[in-house]
């Protein structure tokens, strides 16, 4: 399978636990996302890579979140001291650089679904 | 900062009819994408169809159009022959024309409207 995968599924934690996220994008993509969508809305920004750099960050992203892409390839999400709110589903998505058409695209992960207890 | 708005939260619509899913938009840009997304339930979202706003032709992908009114900020999603595959939670969404290499392009998404296509 080459599209995006993202591991775990599904992840229940009790609140004030901290949990971690990983995403795996297509391979030749260099840009990578983080969004979260709760029940019943649509996905919203959360962070942004181009290859190992973190150039992009949404006012979403608390100072309890932290995201990496350490070596430009996977990318793993964390968040310490999980609160009630943080129940969501978290997406990732990448898509290649450059300009043409065809480079414009996300392509979306299966998402991690997190409840907190 | 842009905006999406989907009015209709659940559509419904007989196999092999057509149904219209309604997008509107809120910016300042002159230069944008759009685009529907369809997020089947428990499965990864995927994209529908994609719209340049400087292409006064409006997009189309085998079943599946797109009403694009620029100056209204209009994007509907036209589905024909609908099939029972078609049912999902479909989203719009906006993208900025990019501004420099690396700007994120991230996508605005509207709430959804959950489609039911009925036997």
């Amino acid at each position: 399978d080459t599209g995006v995968s993202q591991d775990p599924r599904h992840k229940i934690t009790k609140r004030g636990q901290n949990v971690t996220f990983r995403c795996d994008p297509i391979s030749e993509h260099n840009r990578l996302y983080w969004y979260r969508q709760t029940l019943g809305q649509g996905p919203e920004f959360l962070t942004y890579f181009q290859n190992e750099a973190q150039l992009e960050k949404s006012r979403l992203l608390s100072d309890r979140f932290s995201a990496e892409r350490p070596k430009g390839s996977f990318s793993t999400l964390e968040i310490q001291r999980t609160e009630q709110g943080d129940s969501a589903m978290y997406l990732c998505a990448s898509r290649a650089g450059g300009r043409a058409v065809f480079d414009n695209e996300q392509f979306f992960g299966p998402g991690t679904r997190l409840t907190v207890l | 900062a842009q905006t999406v708005t989907q009015s209709q939260p659940e559509m419904s619509v007989q196999e092999a009819e057509t149904v219209t899913l309604s997008c509107t938009y809120d910016t300042s840009e002159s230069d944008y994408y759009l685009f529907w997304y369809k997020q089947p339930p428990s499965r990864q979202m995927i994209l529908v169809i994609r719209q340049e706003a400087y292409k006064q032709q409006n997009a189309t992908e085998n079943r599946f159009s797109v009403n694009f009114q620029k100056a209204a900020k209009s994007f509907s999603l036209k589905i024909s022959d609908s099939q029972l595959g078609d049912a999902a939670m479909y989203f719009c969404a906006y993208r900025s024309q990019e501004i420099s290499s690396g700007s994120a392009r991230q996508l605005t998404f509207g709430s959804g409207t959950q489609l039911t296509v009925l036997p």
